[in-house]
């Protein structure tokens, strides 16, 4: 079975930092490029951020670059995205996917909150 | 950055009613286009990817289509389950952008 199975999700105050995690198996996950999306509560998809299969490309919003890195361990079948500088803006459900031309298996997502 | 717009923002409708949503590009994107169903407290669930290819498993009632700038989501017969908010996405280019999605609800 494909899954994406995420982690590290938490509440942190303004200026803080976390880093998600996203296990993949079923797959072979050093062929797929994988993405960061979140969804503030009430509101509608954000694309965050894109890495290529083999780490040779990454690709930010502007509303985190700067701040966000994302990354990932093939040897692993992990993604993660290291989040710096956090603001309460930032304040979502963060979804992993698989895809660059179409995200066609998502992870269930993490709540991070940004508050003091 | 490429704008999507889609229309309406939300739509009621009866069970077996075709319902049409609709996406604006700002610029021409070709079919460099997708649409995702995302349920209540879900991911969303891939649907058409390259603007009217269906994605395995998905039923048929949905299709899509347009190039260009102007697409076009349609549910052919209204079901209960396909309750949702329906977004578009351009993966044209970086940053892939999203609409702000159309919540679809039985009449």
């Amino acid at each position: 079975e494909v899954r994406l199975v995420q982690s590290g999700g938490g509440l942190v105050q303004p200026g803080g930092s976390l880093r998600l995690s996203c296990a993949a198996s079923g797959f072979t996950f050093n062929e797929y490029g994988m993405n960061w999306v979140r969804q503030a509560p009430g509101k509608g998809l954000e694309w965050v951020s894109y890495i290529t299969s083999l780490s040779s490309s990454v690709y930010y919003s502007d509303s985190v670059k700067g701040r966000f890195i994302i990354s990932r361990d093939n040897d692993r079948n992990s993604l993660f995205l290291q989040m710096d500088t956090l603001r309460v803006e930032d304040t979502a459900v963060y979804y992993c996917a698989r895809g660059n031309t179409a995200f066609g298996v998502w992870g269930a997502g993490t709540t991070v909150t940004v508050s003091s | 950055d490429i704008q999507m717009t889609q229309s309406p923002s939300s739509v009621s409708a009866s069970i077996g009613d075709r319902v049409t949503i609709t996406c604006r590009a700002s610029q021409d994107i070709s079919t460099w286009l997708v649409w995702y169903q995302q349920k209540p407290g879900k991911a969303p669930d891939l649907l058409i990817y390259r603007a009217s290819s269906l994605q395995t498993g998905v039923p048929p009632r949905f299709s899509g289509s347009g190039s260009g700038a102007e697409f076009t989501l349609t549910i052919s017969s209204l079901l209960p389950e396909d309750v949702a908010i329906y977004y578009c996405q351009q993966v044209n280019s970086f940053p892939r952008t999203f609409g702000q999605g159309t919540k679809v609800e039985i009449k």
